[in-house]
């Protein structure tokens, strides 16, 4: 059974630009998380989609956003990038909202300059 | 707000001594735990779990120990061992269709 694949691996962005990030789930999973990690920061929760409805939100500006395809694939975007933008984007997947596991993919690597 | 925190950034241990990574939380509502464990370049594996109504899960060389009074909980790794050296993210969440709230991280190093 494939893992959660996610594209790019690596990305180099400007300040200004816009970015977007791919996320393929486990096949059969519906939810699809997305955490940006940054060095004393840990994992921080950006948005959760369920069967194409966004069911969870954190912290974060408006300029991230997200969505998720009738296939469950899910993109996240990130308009207007900061240098503080600059992060590991990770997503996961789960069977299901009430459990706990979690499925990472490998991560995109944001680097703003 | 962090909710879930992991006070020591990192923590080295011999090999075949027991390693203790500490955790803990702020908010009540918390009823299930996890840790993962992150290997550089991979994402974070589940690694073990607890639900608030037990106070220890034991799965092989590794152990997670809730104290909810104290709202801390901790994961033991007896004996410890060079693949261990990772880092290690405590992760908590209600119940019902809330998302997972992860700590900052602990990284661990194993020494032969």
């Amino acid at each position: 059974k494939a893992g959660v694949t996610q594209t790019p691996r690596y990305l180099i962005k400007t300040r200004g630009q816009q970015v977007t990030l791919s996320c393929s789930p486990i096949s059969g999973h519906r939810s699809v998380s997305w955490y940006q990690q940054t060095p004393g920061q840990g994992l921080q929760f950006l948005f959760e989609y369920f069967s194409e409805t966004q069911r969870n939100k954190g912290n974060f500006p408006g300029r991230f956003s997200g969505r998720q395809f009738s296939n469950s694939r899910s993109e996240m975007n990130v308009s207007t990038l900061e240098l503080g933008d600059s992060a590991l984007y990770l997503c996961a997947s789960r069977t299901q909202l009430n459990t706990g596991e979690l499925f990472f993919g490998e991560g995109s690597r944001l680097t703003v300059l | 707000d962090q909710q879930v925190k992991q006070n020591s950034p990192s923590l080295s241990v011999q090999e075949g001594r027991i390693s203790i990574l500490n955790c803990d939380y702020t908010n009540s509502m918390f009823d299930y735990f996890l840790w993962y464990k992150k290997y550089p370049a991979e994402g974070p594996t589940f690694l073990i779990s607890i639900s608030s109504i037990k106070d220890k899960n034991e799965d092989g060389r590794f152990t997670v120990f809730l104290n909810k009074s104290a709202k801390h909980l901790s994961l033991h790794i007896v004996p410890s061992q060079p693949g261990d050296s990772a880092v290690y993210f405590c992760a908590a969440k209600t119940g019902g269709y809330q998302k997972v709230t992860f700590g900052t991280g602990t990284k661990l190093q194993v020494i032969p």
